[in-house]
């Protein structure tokens, strides 16, 4: 089982749509949780942290439920350039080691 | 307002060529990171550094050597290049050894033949 799990989609949704990704995580101490963006051939640049309160930054909404053990990701009113790929990423208090999702890819459309 | 910096961004080798990535970061950072991105694998951690003077093995060192020249610079050499080598490579740096937010490089695409 990998560590961190995510959906590879592509999630194709219209503008203006609302979308949620999910992603798993196999190590009950992990510590700390984010969502990074990558665009294509570009490198990933941290989007949001995750808090076990749920934190909103604009139209992105991302929850942590540590009972499941799942992360979750909601973009509301998505526009064209939220189109990307995006990472699950997990830091378990390890050796300084993050461990990153394979990443969802969203397409946006018109 | 450079952040981190790699060279080059591209490269193509011949099986057992050598070579080193160069990664300089100016934002004071302890600690830095080398990742290797292959299609359906996500980013894997060859070595990091979690301060000068540092260096310690990821997930995937194999093949690969690290040196960390100063607290700004981190290189990651390929002393025999094999065709598995081909990918891209990030380097990443972060204030704290724990490395919870890491900023990025923009890659070298390497293409070993």
């Amino acid at each position: 089982r990998k560590e961190v799990e995510q959906d590879p989609g592509p999630f194709n949704v219209p503008e203006g749509a609302t979308v949620a990704f999910n992603c798993t995580y196999s190590n009950s101490a992990s510590q700390s949780f984010f969502w990074y963006r990558q665009d294509c051939r570009k490198e990933p640049k941290l989007l949001m942290s995750v808090y076990s309160s749920g934190n909103e930054d604009g139209r992105f909404t991302a929850q942590l439920n540590r009972a499941s053990q799942y992360i979750s990701l909601l973009i509301r009113d998505s526009k064209l350039s939220d189109s990307a790929t995006y990472l699950c990423v997990v830091y378990t208090g390890t050796a300084s080691k993050l461990t990153f999702g394979t990443g969802t890819r969203l397409q946006v459309t018109l | 307002n450079a952040g981190v910096t790699q060279t080059p961004k591209f490269q193509v080798l011949k099986t057992g060529q050598s070579m080193t990535l160069q990664c300089a970061q100016d934002m004071n950072h302890n600690s830095m990171y080398w990742y290797r991105q292959d299609p359906g694998m996500g980013l894997r951690l060859i070595y990091y550094s979690a301060s000068e003077g540092t260096t310690d093995k990821g997930e995937v060192p194999n093949g690969y050597n690290v040196s960390r020249l100063n607290k700004r610079e981190f290189s990651l050499r390929l002393e025999s290049a094999a065709p598995s080598q081909t990918s891209v490579y990030f380097c990443a740096s972060s204030h704290t050894p724990t490395g919870n937010i890491q900023y990025f490089g923009a890659g070298t695409r390497l293409s070993v033949l």
